[in-house]
């Protein structure tokens, strides 16, 4: 099972909701990460995750909440969010990188708007 | 600082090779992956060179110089499938940062 999987595929959202992504893989890797990308624009890291504790922020806005449960498991939770968030929200994952393959597997992601 | 510099579209016929070139300064290097990705889908992997040379898979090779800072993707027999958006990126030195190029639009026509 080589396969990412992110719920809801779309969702719609006013500023003052409070709403989660999810994300899910089962192929062992203990690296998962959250990307947001806007259209026609390369993805942009905001979280990873690596053996289910947070390595990686970049400097995030704290209206993006991420939480990882288990290996398997990532969520992204949101709230108080602006129109400006509106873009595909892609989680990946990974081994870690002292594994010798290193490429992400991508999830097709949940495309989110802010009204 | 961070630079990863590729063209922003391309044009080419089936059946012919293209080459897409990724230049990049980083301040870190742990590899370099290619990702294909189609209009509204999520990324697809399709590559990674972490030593010099050429990395050859099927209809797609890639090629790398660290010493340059160069690398490129070949896409041999093209197909109009191959229309997308190809994305070269840069792995930092501690492995779990991943930084993106803007992508090349490859447009294939008939």
């Amino acid at each position: 099972d080589t396969e990412v999987t992110q719920t809801p595929k779309h969702l719609v959202m006013g500023m003052t909701n409070k709403k989660s992504l999810k994300c899910e893989q089962h192929m062992g890797h203990r690296a998962m990460y959250w990307y947001k990308q806007k259209a026609k624009k390369p993805p942009e890291l905001m979280f990873v995750y690596s053996y289910e504790k947070l390595s990686i922020n970049e400097s995030v806005p704290s209206r993006f909440s991420p939480e990882c449960p288990n290996s398997s498991l990532l969520n992204l939770h949101l709230h108080a969010l602006q129109p400006e968030d509106s873009a595909l929200y892609l989680c990946a994952s990974s081994h870690a990188p002292t594994d010798s393959s290193y490429e992400q597997y991508f999830g097709p992601g949940t495309r989110l708007t802010v009204t | 600082g961070q630079n990863i510099d590729q063209p922003t579209e391309m044009t080419a016929t089936e059946g012919a090779i293209v080459q897409i070139n990724c230049t990049y300064q980083t301040s870190g290097f742990n590899g370099l992956f290619w990702y294909q990705q189609h209009a509204g889908e999520a990324p697809t992997f399709l590559s990674y060179n972490v030593l010099d040379g050429l990395e050859e898979k099927g209809r797609f090779s890639s090629f790398l110089s660290r010493s340059k800072g160069y690398s490129y993707l070949l896409l041999k027999e093209l197909q109009m499938k191959d229309s997308a958006s190809y994305l070269c990126a840069v792995r930092d030195d501690g492995g779990f940062k991943t930084i993106f190029g803007a992508g090349t639009r490859l447009f294939v026509k008939a």
